[in-house]
């Protein structure tokens, strides 16, 4: 139990394009989910935190109107990458969180590259 | 504020040696920890944790204990496999009221794990 999934697991677009990146717990409500950015060799950045229904909580540096997250159902949350840069590549991670568990269950990874 | 910090590596073992991964912690309140593992290309999955002061917690042949006077959680493993191979994240969860469990993660540690 507990499966998180992403899609895409992998996306090239070109500079000044969005990207819409796809986050869902199969198997159970996900009532908090978490977006993380990874860069090569490094740990994880939270970049924000949404609750369903309620509009999401970022970390200081992330812009928001640059990353929007949309948590719409106790399933799916997603995190669009508007106006791409090459500087925006990275590995983004999705955890998610079910109301009674203390624990993040974490998604595959999407690996974002802008040309 | 919470921090993790964990050995730098890299880490270089051959198979069925010993393994410590040495992570500490600063907390306000009093956290879980947690030990996560990342595997090439992929996404993180938790290998282990413990909730409270002298729990250990273990999976796969790995242990950690939570040791509050030392404020640490280290990773060891008495025989490592190939397979091991992966790197290795330290994280703490802050459970107080409003935090929505936030993960702090240490830097990780990458292993590699020589047949």
């Amino acid at each position: 139990g507990a499966v998180v999934s992403q899609h895409p697991s992998r996306v090239i677009c070109k500079s000044g394009t969005s990207v819409k990146i796809e986050c869902r717990s199969l198997d159970f409500q996900a009532t908090t989910m978490f977006w993380y950015r990874q860069f090569p060799k490094q740990s994880l950045m939270l970049m924000a935190t949404s609750n369903e229904g309620s509009k999401a909580t970022y970390e200081q540096g992330v812009e928001k109107d640059k990353f929007l997250i949309n948590h719409a159902s106790l399933t799916l949350s997603t995190l669009t990458v508007t106006s791409a840069h090459p500087e925006d590549s990275s590995f983004y991670i999705c955890s998610a969180r079910g109301t009674y568990r203390n624990e993040q269950f974490f998604g595959p990874g999407t690996r974002l590259t802008v040309l | 504020g919470d921090s993790v910090t964990q050995m730098e590596g890299p880490v270089t073992l051959s198979e069925e040696a010993f393994l410590t991964i040495n992570c500490t912690y600063t907390a306000t309140g009093y956290p879980s920890l947690f030990w996560y593992v990342q595997y090439p290309g992929e996404g993180l999955q938790l290998l282990l944790k413990a909730t409270k002061a002298d729990d250990k917690g273990s999976n796969k042949g790995f242990e950690a204990t939570y040791r509050k006077e030392t404020t640490s959680f280290h990773l060891e493993k008495g025989s490592v496999q190939v397979s091991d191979s992966a790197v290795y994240f330290c994280a703490l969860s802050d459970l107080s009221g409003g935090s929505n469990y936030k993960l702090t993660f240490g830097k990780g540690t990458l292993l590699t794990v020589n047949p």
